[in-house]
């Protein structure tokens, strides 16, 4: 069974950082791209970033270029999140998302499937 | 990007009856590459169809999907008593793949 638990949220000040991890387990981690995928309180969902399966090519969302970073340690079977400047408007429950299979670095047109539990990010003074 | 939206905000239907949800797209959608998903409160979304028609492994067959281009429809055909939730759908034929602004389908 594919599992993906997500840990690392918590309580920031606006301008402040956190990291946040995905571990994964019941598939060849290396073998899929991941996502992170965030959806504000009482909100609708928006993507945020995207890796390969290798690690080697990285996708972000306009809203947070700049700013965060995915990665990935194949070794371990966990996806992280860097989240730098943080901002009141980052707020939102993060989700660790598997993509389609694509062996290397590649990444190929998916859907979401499955989603993890997601971890609250709160931004506020 | 490809602005989704999705058509009623809400949807307000007795168990046992049939939902067809809509999601309209400002540019072609390139191979049908359309998702619908279903969040209930506090947990986290799950697929229900990708590629526009396909269900996900063990979504009922009353969930059925169907479109092209730049409309697509997501049909309950009777609801039960667990599909009163909201729905998304998200286009990944493009980047960057987008998410409506959900329908939430509420007991009448």
């Amino acid at each position: 069974e594919v599992q993906l638990l997500e840990s690392g949220g918590g309580l920031v000040q606006p301008g402040g950082s956190l990291r946040l991890s995905c571990a994964a387990s019941g598939f060849t981690f290396s073998s899929y791209a991941m996502s992170w995928v965030r959806q504000a309180p009482g909100k609708g969902l928006e993507w945020v970033s995207a890796i390969s399966g290798s690690g080697g090519s990285t996708y972000y969302a306009d809203s947070v270029k700049g700013r965060f970073t995915i990665s990935r340690d194949n070794s371990k079977n966990t996806l992280y999140l860097q989240m730098n400047s943080l901002r009141a408007e980052d707020t939102a429950v993060y989700y660790c998302v598997k993509e389609a299979y694509c062996g290397g670095d590649c990444r190929t047109p998916s859907e979401f499937d499955p989603w993890g539990q997601g971890t609250l990010v709160t931004v506020s003074s | 990007e490809i602005v989704l939206t999705q058509s009623p905000a809400t949807l307000s239907l007795s168990p046992g009856e049939r939902a067809t949800l809509s999601c309209g797209a400002s540019q072609s959608v390139s191979s049908s590459y359309l998702a619908w998903y279903q969040q209930k409160p506090g947990l986290a979304p799950r697929l229900l169809i990708y590629d526009a028609s396909s269900r996900a492994t063990g979504i009922p067959d009353r969930f059925s999907g169907s479109g092209s281009g730049t409309d697509f429809t997501l049909t309950i055909s009777r609801l039960e008593p667990e599909d009163f939730a909201v729905y998304y759908c998200q286009q990944y034929g493009s980047s960057p793949q987008t998410f409506g602004q959900g329908t939430k389908v509420e007991i009448k």
